[in-house]
């Protein structure tokens, strides 16, 4: 079946520097990736969409320059979160919509820990 | 993009089937239900996904009302490994009235498989 890739999968950064989290789609193309953050024993709440070759959509309340999405190709959306402080701390999981498949599917989701 | 609802836990036996609800009763006639799963620390995995028939694949069945008021997901022999979140959302197709297909989870259910 279709897979979606994140890298890293977890990863602990000092507070004030950036990080970045890779998303790849492995046998599709995907012009439309998907990029969430979940806190614990919470669900899934949408960031933004990543649209390859444009601006991402960012959804009310999330801070565009802080999170910032890069989808220069059509297997690879990118998340960088900017000055990272202790509160970014979650689990971040992106998602690539397979349109052949009318489906979207999931990364296995990046741990960032910022201390 | 219609909400649904959904019971926040089940327990199921192992080895039996476990069926799980979802009420969707603003569906409009043009959205699919979307059932996925979550597993502790994980991504989404996506399960299946129907229109108005009802689908079976490997993994599950989906059973929808005439309706298409709500839908059940039908695991037909429950295994430990099967205790997850089940997610069912329902979500336009793409280029509908300019919908960007995204997912938008809710709460689940979760689901405990009892040995």
């Amino acid at each position: 079946g279709a897979v979606v890739s994140q890298h890293p999968s977890w990863v602990i950064c000092k507070s004030g520097t950036s990080v970045k989290i890779e998303c790849r789609s492995l046998d599709f193309q995907a012009t439309t990736m998907f990029w969430y953050r979940q806190f614990p024993k919470q669900s899934l709440m949408l960031m933004a969409t990543s649209n390859e070759g444009s601006k991402a959509t960012y959804e009310q309340g999330v801070e565009k320059d802080k999170f910032l999405i890069n989808h220069a190709s059509l297997t690879l959306s990118t998340l960088t979160v900017t000055s990272a402080h202790p509160e970014d701390s979650s689990f971040y999981i992106c998602s690539a919509r397979d349109a052949g498949r009318n489906t979207i599917y999931f990364g296995e989701g990046s741990w960032l820990t910022v201390v | 993009d219609a909400k649904t609802t959904q019971p926040p836990s089940m327990d199921c036996a192992e080895g039996r089937a476990a069926n799980l609800p979802c009420n969707h009763s603003t569906i409009s006639g043009n959205e699919y239900v979307y059932w996925y799963r979550q597993i502790h620390s994980q991504g989404p995995q996506y399960i299946i996904h129907g229109l108005k028939n009802n689908e079976t694949n490997e993994m599950a069945s989906l059973i929808i009302t005439e309706d298409r008021k709500s839908s059940t997901l039908i695991l037909p022999h429950a295994t430990l490994r099967d205790t997850a979140v089940y997610y069912c959302i329902v979500r336009l197709p793409e280029g509908y009235g300019g919908a960007t297909n995204k997912l938008i989870f809710g709460t689940g259910t979760l689901l405990a498989v009892q040995p």
